[in-house]
């Protein structure tokens, strides 16, 4: 069956920094991959999507990269603020590319 | 535009007893998800409908969950006799259609004592 594994429960960055995310998968190859921001007592919000033929996608300061050969995402976000302070979620296409599976999320957070 | 609606927000049963969860998805969104997050962990998929037709709800406990959608629109999720290891939040998505971007409501609060 799929598995995904996101790099850390928990990421501790000072403001101004580069956070760096990172999802791998194992079992299969997924038409695409997304990440999601969730904020406490909230609702996960989409951030990006790549599909597989992608390598890189961006956003404002988020950059997402798709490596099927590693089966790694990274997930960037450069100039961090404590804005910024959330939980992230990795969420693969299942291999029907009709559903996702998520990730159990990494922690970031910003310190002034 | 609306968002995804949810309600109740918050919910305190005890064990054995029976709830129901109602999700108002965005107009004209075709796919409607239940989703059931445990703290710590990313939702897991427990039923996916295109329109009112079921397409996956092979991680639906059968014996006790039940989900429907009725006219397309609306979703009700029913946990019946409820367990203490459904303590959960509940999160309704919505997307256009199957592989879309999905947007989530802000979930349901369940706690089985």
């Amino acid at each position: 069956s799929q598995k995904i594994e996101q790099n850390s429960e928990a990421l501790n960055i000072q403001e101004g920094k580069t956070a760096t995310l990172t999802c791998n998968y194992t079992n299969y190859s997924p038409a695409y991959l997304q990440w999601y921001r969730q904020d406490p007592g909230r609702g996960p919000v989409f951030l990006l999507l790549i599909r597989e033929n992608e390598k890189e996608k961006r956003k404002e300061r988020l950059k997402v990269t798709f490596d099927t050969t590693l089966k790694q995402s990274l997930f960037h976000i450069t100039a961090s603020q404590p804005a910024d302070s959330a939980t992230y979620l990795c969420a693969l296409a299942n291999q029907a590319g009709t559903a996702l599976i998520f990730g159990k999320g990494t922690t970031l957070s910003v310190s002034s | 535009e609306a968002g995804v609606a949810q309600s109740p927000r918050y919910k305190i049963i005890e064990k054995r007893q029976s709830v129901a969860f109602w999700c108002n998805p965005i107009s004209g969104h075709a796919t409607l998800y239940w989703y059931q997050q445990i703290l710590g962990q990313g939702p897991k998929l427990l039923i996916q409908f295109q329109n009112n037709g079921v397409v996956d709800d092979s991680q639906l406990p059968k014996d006790r969950f039940s989900a429907e959608r009725l006219k397309g629109v609306d979703s009700t999720l029913k946990i019946q006799p409820a367990k203490l290891e459904d303590s959960a939040v509940y999160l309704c998505a919505s997307s256009l259609s199957t592989g879309e971007t999905q947007y989530f409501g802000p979930g349901t609060r369940l706690l089985v004592l």
